[in-house]
């Protein structure tokens, strides 16, 4: 039972271009959801956050959308550059039910900017 | 210069045999993960520790072992009884609230 999903296993952006990629959750007592940035053999590396109160978070070109009504988040590149081609995590934790700071990935979303 | 060390980055291990992977953090977090990554399946959790001598199963613990004798240290065993092993192994570590993890560099770890 896929908790975090990210449906598109890849995208493919021209450079300079906005790049949307989208997370979608089924539980709803998720409170806090990150993105991670990840290159082949290496660990993934945080991008940006947000919590369940807010919808919306901005850092740099990155910005993080949360629709909690439709359990959606995206994350929006502006603008995109050949070194942000990577695979891209969403991840949620629900500390109000299980106590824990522990994180549910989705399966990851390949980005590659086109030069 | 802090973070987290995993090693190490590739192991081979023959059918049949127990294997340990390493990760060792000097980032003072409390919390440390064991995840392990397959071609499609994302990021699936084994085994968490919130503090030292305690530690947690994830959702694919079977076939795995863990220890938290230190803050530092939270090694994984990969037991004969894993159907699977063959992945790309991640170690994290947090110092708790929402500030996510920090992750080591993987070791991908071959059953030959």
């Amino acid at each position: 039972d896929q908790q975090v999903k990210q449906n598109s296993p890849s995208l493919s952006v021209q450079e300079g271009r906005i790049s949307i990629l989208n997370c979608d959750y089924t539980n709803s007592m998720f409170d806090y959801f990150l993105w991670y940035k990840k290159y082949p053999a290496e660990g993934p590396t945080f991008l940006i956050s947000i919590s369940s109160i807010k919808d919306k978070n901005e850092d740099g070109r990155f910005t993080v959308f949360l629709n909690k009504s439709a359990k959606h988040l995206s994350l929006h590149i502006v603008p995109s550059q050949p070194g942000d081609s990577a695979v891209y995590f969403c991840a949620a934790s629900d500390f109000r039910t299980s106590g824990t700071y522990k994180y549910i990935f989705g399966t990851g979303t390949r980005l590659k900017v086109l030069a | 210069d802090g973070g987290i060390t995993q090693s190490p980055k590739y192991l081979f291990r023959k059918e049949g045999q127990n294997v340990t992977l390493s990760c060792e953090q000097n980032l003072n977090h409390d919390a440390m993960y064991w995840y392990r990554q397959d071609p499609g399946q994302g990021l699936r959790l084994i085994y968490y520790s919130q503090i030292v001598n305690d530690f947690q199963k994830g959702d694919i613990a079977e076939g795995y072992s863990v220890s938290r004798e230190k803050k530092e240290s939270f090694p994984l065993t990969v037991t004969s009884a894993q159907k699977n092993p063959t992945a790309f192994y991640l170690c994290a570590s947090s110092r708790g609230g929402h500030y996510g993890y920090t992750f080591g560099s993987g070791t991908r770890l071959t059953v030959v």
